[in-house]
């Protein structure tokens, strides 16, 4: 059975950094693109970022590009994502997911992460 | 930027069917895909492509697209069907992003 399990999350103050981790078991993790989406509480879901199974390209919504940077290790397993600059709207549950290419939606998904902005 | 509109809520009787849409400028032209999500889980993908369904999934969860409408129709609704459901297209007009709908909350009566 496919697992995506994300760590990392946690109160964090406003300006702060923090690294989201998320470890893939039971898939040939570099053949899939994967990526991260948010849900701020009580609200829906929100795009935040992707990266290709290579690594090579990445993809930013404009609400964290320049503060956010995606990477992998394909070696590990491992799906990061670095939030520096953090504001009081980045608090959100993060999940990790996998991408199906071609028509590129989410099909494994982690059991989400909470980052919490706050002072 | 690309929008994608639901309606806020629909209610359904047991047994009943319900239909939620997803509104967006020439969706037909898009794959659109369907997500569950249960209060403290994780979304789960219940449709996509328009209309194909992933393994594990009931007949009951069918798609369809047409014009500037998507539509999720859950048939014989159960109780286990309460959940928020959300669409999501990947949109490549000016920068590549992936674009959910806003959510739409079905109650069972």
């Amino acid at each position: 059975e496919v697992q995506l399990l994300e760590s990392g999350g946690g109160l964090i103050q406003p300006g702060g950094s923090l690294r989201l981790s998320c470890t893939a078991s039971a898939i040939t993790f570099s053949n899939y693109a994967a990526g991260w989406v948010r849900q701020a509480p009580e609200k829906g879901l929100e795009w935040v970022s992707t990266i290709s199974g290579s690594g090579r390209s990445t993809y930013y919504a404009d609400s964290v590009r320049g503060r956010f940077t995606i990477s992998r290790d394909n070696s590990r397993n491992t799906l990061n994502l670095q939030m520096n600059s953090l504001r009081l709207e980045d608090t959100a549950v993060y999940y990790c997911a996998t991408i199906v290419g071609a028509t590129e939606y989410f099909d494994y998904w982690g059991q989400g992460t909470l980052v919490t902005v706050s002072s | 930027s690309y929008v994608l509109t639901q309606p806020p809520s629909v209610s359904v009787a047991p047994g009943q069917t319900a239909r939620v849409t997803c509104g967006g400028d020439n969706i037909e032209n898009k794959d659109v895909h369907w997500y569950q999500q249960k209060p403290g889980q994780a979304p789960v993908l219940v449709v996509f492509d328009d209309s194909d369904r992933p393994s594990g999934i009931p007949e009951r969860f069918s798609g369809s697209s047409s014009g500037n409408t998507a539509t999720l129709t859950i048939s014989r609704v159960e109780a286990g069907d309460e959940a928020d459901y959300y669409c999501q297209v990947w949109d490549t007009i000016g920068g590549l992003r992936y674009v959910f709908g806003t959510g739409t909350k079905v109650t069972v009566l």
